[in-house]
């Protein structure tokens, strides 16, 4: 049964970069799908972040294009997500994901996720 | 960006149907996907592609689109469907965007 992981650092401080990896059991990051990263504020709703298709080609939400950079390594099978210039408004629980299939489907698998905290 | 407006809360009584709507412009145009979260949970996908269903969600759940809206319809509620729900759609300009999320109560 495929498994997704967050790990990473809870807290971090304005201006550093957020660096979160997503490791993957049962199952190939390259043999298929959208892997994907989507956060949620305290309290609020669900923001998708970008997501990257079978460990190769990467999509982004605009608003986080210019600080967002989503990457895989195959050899560990692990997604990873950097997020540069932080600020308040990047705490979240951010959540590791897998799509059905192409990303219009939805993602049917969600990490248990991982609570990022900024500030000083 | 592209927006996706849902009503802050809906309120059903058991047994009855909880209706989700979801509104953006030319959502007609794009792919709507359903997400229901509980308490302290991750979110899990009930609905995709605008109504079908992933394995494991009863049929209770079902989904249709107009123009400018989609909607969600849970069928016989239960205490257990007490959550958020959130669409999210694809497509052009959309692509990922959420809505804005409905907390269903069953009274």
């Amino acid at each position: 049964q495929l498994q997704l992981r967050e790990s990473g650092p809870g807290l971090l401080k304005p201006s550093e970069t957020l660096s979160l990896t997503c490791s993957v059991a049962n199952y190939s990051i390259s043999s298929c799908c959208y892997w994907g990263w989507i956060r949620q504020p305290p309290g609020k709703g669900l923001e998708w972040i970008g997501s990257i298709y079978r460990g190769g080609a990467t999509f982004y939400t605009p608003s986080l294009k210019s600080r967002v950079v989503i990457s895989s390594d195959t050899s560990k099978n692990e997604i990873s997500l950097h997020l540069t210039s932080v600020t308040a408004a990047d705490t979240a629980k951010y959540y590791c994901t897998r799509s059905i299939l192409d990303e219009s489907s939805g993602y049917s698998h969600w990490g248990q996720g991982i609570v990022v905290t900024v500030s000083s | 960006s592209y927006e996706l407006t849902q009503p802050p809360a809906v309120s059903v009584s058991p047994g009855q149907t909880a209706t989700i709507t979801c509104s953006g412009h030319k959502l007609e145009e794009k792919f709507v996907t359903w997400y229901r979260q509980k308490s302290g949970q991750s979110p899990v996908l009930v609905l995709y592609h605008d109504a079908l269903r992933p394995s494991g969600i009863p049929d209770r759940f079902s989904g249709s689109k107009s123009e400018n809206s989609a909607t969600l319809f849970i069928d016989e509620i239960e205490d257990l469907d007490e959550a958020d729900y959130f669409c999210q759609a694809w497509g052009g300009s959309a692509d990922g965007a959420f809505g804005t999320g409905t907390t269903v109560t069953v009274l």
